[in-house]
C-alpha cells in the first residue's frame, strides 16, 4: 500500500517567515494530494489539495508543489501568522473507486509572535 | 465548503457499555464515509470505510463486530463502539466522500472510564 512521510515533525518560524513542509510518497500511481490543517481538538480542515496533472498550486499564503517524478511534495506558507500555528497533514491517494488517503505522521508549526 | 458534523462532540461512559457516534453530511449525500481514530499527538489511523447501502470495509486490525458501522442513508453514518473499554478512549473522525474530496468531521472524544 500507499506509505507517506512528512518532514519535519516539528516546525517553528518568526511571523512574517516562510513555512515549508516536505512529503514523499511511495506509489507512483497516486494522483491526489491534500494538506489538512487541524488545530487543538478540532478536525483536519482541507486547506489545499493538488492533482497529479499540474505541478504548483496556490490560494494566497498557500501553495502546494508536487514533483511526480521524485514523488515528492511541498506545502510552502508565506508571511505566517500565529493563526497558522497548528498540525499540517499531508496525504495521498488512488483515485480509484475507494479514494482512500495515506496520511503522513504530521507536523506541528508554531509561528512565534 | 462541504460541512460534515459528528454528534456527540465528546463523550465519557463506563467500561462495558456501547458508545455510538454520528456522522451527518450537511450539505452534500455521502455515499462514501470513512472513520479514523486518532491518539493523542499522532496521526489519522483509518478504521473502516462506510458505503451507503453496504457492508462497511475495515482496516486490518480492526474489529468489526466491536466497532459497528451502519450507513443507512446518503447523509448519516454511524459508529458504536461497544463494550467500551479504557483502551478504546481516542478521538474519533469521521469523513464525507465529496467528489474527489474528504471532508472532516469535528471529531468526538470518547473517554472511557
Amino acid at each position: 500500500g500507499e506509505n507517506v512521510e512528512q518532514h519535519p515533525s516539528t516546525l517553528s518560524v518568526q511571523e512574517g517567515d516562510s513555512a515549508v513542509i516536505k512529503c514523499t510518497y511511495s506509489d507512483s500511481a497516486s494522483n491526489y494530494f491534500p494538506w489538512y490543517k487541524q488545530e487543538l481538538g478540532k478536525g483536519p480542515q482541507l486547506i489545499i489539495d493538488i492533482r497529479s496533472n499540474v505541478g504548483e498550486k496556490k490560494d494566497q499564503r498557500i501553495a502546494v508543489t508536487l514533483n511526480k517524478t521524485a514523488k515528492h511534495f511541498s506545502l510552502h506558507i508565506t508571511e505566517t501568522q500565529p493563526e497558522d500555528s497548528a498540525v499540517y497533514f499531508c496525504a495521498a491517494s488512488l483515485h480509484n473507486n475507494d479514494y482512500k488517503l495515506s496520511f503522513g505522521a504530521g507536523t506541528t508549526v508554531t509561528v512565534r509572535a | 465548503g462541504a460541512v460534515v458534523s459528528q454528534h456527540p462532540s465528546r463523550v465519557i461512559c463506563k467500561s462495558g457499555t456501547s458508545v455510538k457516534i454520528e456522522c451527518r453530511s450537511l450539505d452534500f449525500q455521502a455515499t462514501t464515509m470513512f472513520w479514523y481514530r486518532q491518539f493523542p499527538k499522532q496521526s489519522l489511523m483509518l478504521m473502516a470505510t462506510s458505503n451507503e447501502g453496504s457492508k462497511a470495509t475495515y482496516e486490518q486490525g480492526v474489529e468489526k463486530d466491536k466497532f459497528l458501522i451502519n450507513h443507512a442513508s446518503l447523509t448519516l453514518s454511524t459508529l458504536t463502539v461497544t463494550s467500551a473499554h479504557p483502551e478504546d478512549s481516542s478521538f474519533y473522525i469521521c469523513t464525507g466522500q465529496n467528489q474527489e474530496t474528504q471532508y472532516f468531521g469535528p471529531g468526538t472524544r470518547l473517554l472511557v472510564l
